[in-house]
């Protein structure tokens, strides 16, 4: 049991659509962070997000966009889908200012085709 | 914008030889995590390095962090199979942004 909660395991979209991918953090943990982790790449840092806000972001374009809401679970958007968004999306949890490491979830396996 | 290299991209063993990763960052950094994912998994924290020459130790696995704090090493002593996967480390930055090196894939054979 990984402690943070992805769905769906699974997603096949078609170019040009629009995803929503779904976080719930480690019990006790209030950030949430969302990475991107194509084959046999490390995972490449999408957002981060604290107290509702988008605290940080990474290199990526806005067709990427983000929400957490008031219980700390946080949301990945996604529009206009392509191919090359096909990626195993990671979710990370963490305390603000502990001094360890994440937690992260299973991830959520996006194919677009 | 900052990188992380790890060397080397694969690594075969036989079972009970030991095995080193090396990261190195391109800028001087907060912290290092370092990270284990299983085939099919999922990244699994491993350790934290903060201080400058750090040197942290797990069981059969030990971690250092560079004096200057730009690079770090994992070593496994006596490789078992359960040890097979791709090691990741991660340089921290403020606000724990964590930037990725592109791993190194153990395959430990019996």
């Amino acid at each position: 049991d990984a402690g943070v909660t992805q769905s769906p395991t699974h997603l096949i979209k078609t170019r040009g659509q629009q995803v929503t991918l779904r976080c719930s953090p480690k019990s006790g943990h209030d950030t949430v962070s969302w990475y991107q982790q194509a084959l046999g790449q490390g995972p490449q840092f999408i957002f981060q997000y604290y107290e509702e806000e988008e605290r940080q972001r990474g290199n990526f374009p806005d067709r990427f966009s983000g929400h957490q809401f008031p219980n700390y679970s946080s949301e990945l958007n996604v529009n206009a889908l392509l191919l090359g968004d096909s990626a195993l999306y990671l979710c990370a949890s963490s305390i603000d200012g502990a001094n360890y490491g994440y937690t992260f979830g299973s991830g959520t396996r996006l194919t677009v085709v | 914008g900052q990188q992380v290299m790890q060397i080397p991209q694969y690594q075969h063993v036989q079972e009970g030889e030991d095995f080193t990763t090396y990261c190195n960052s391109s800028t001087t950094l907060s912290n290092i995590q370092w990270y284990k994912q299983r085939p099919g998994g999922h990244p699994v924290f491993l350790i934290q390095l903060v201080k400058s020459g750090e040197v942290k130790k797990q069981k059969r696995l030990t971690f250092q962090f560079g004096e200057a704090k730009k690079n770090s090493s994992l070593h496994i002593t006596a490789t078992q199979t359960t040890d097979v996967g791709t090691y990741f480390c991660s340089g921290g930055t403020s606000y724990g942004k964590l930037t990725f090196g592109q791993g190194t894939i153990l395959t430990v054979h019996p």
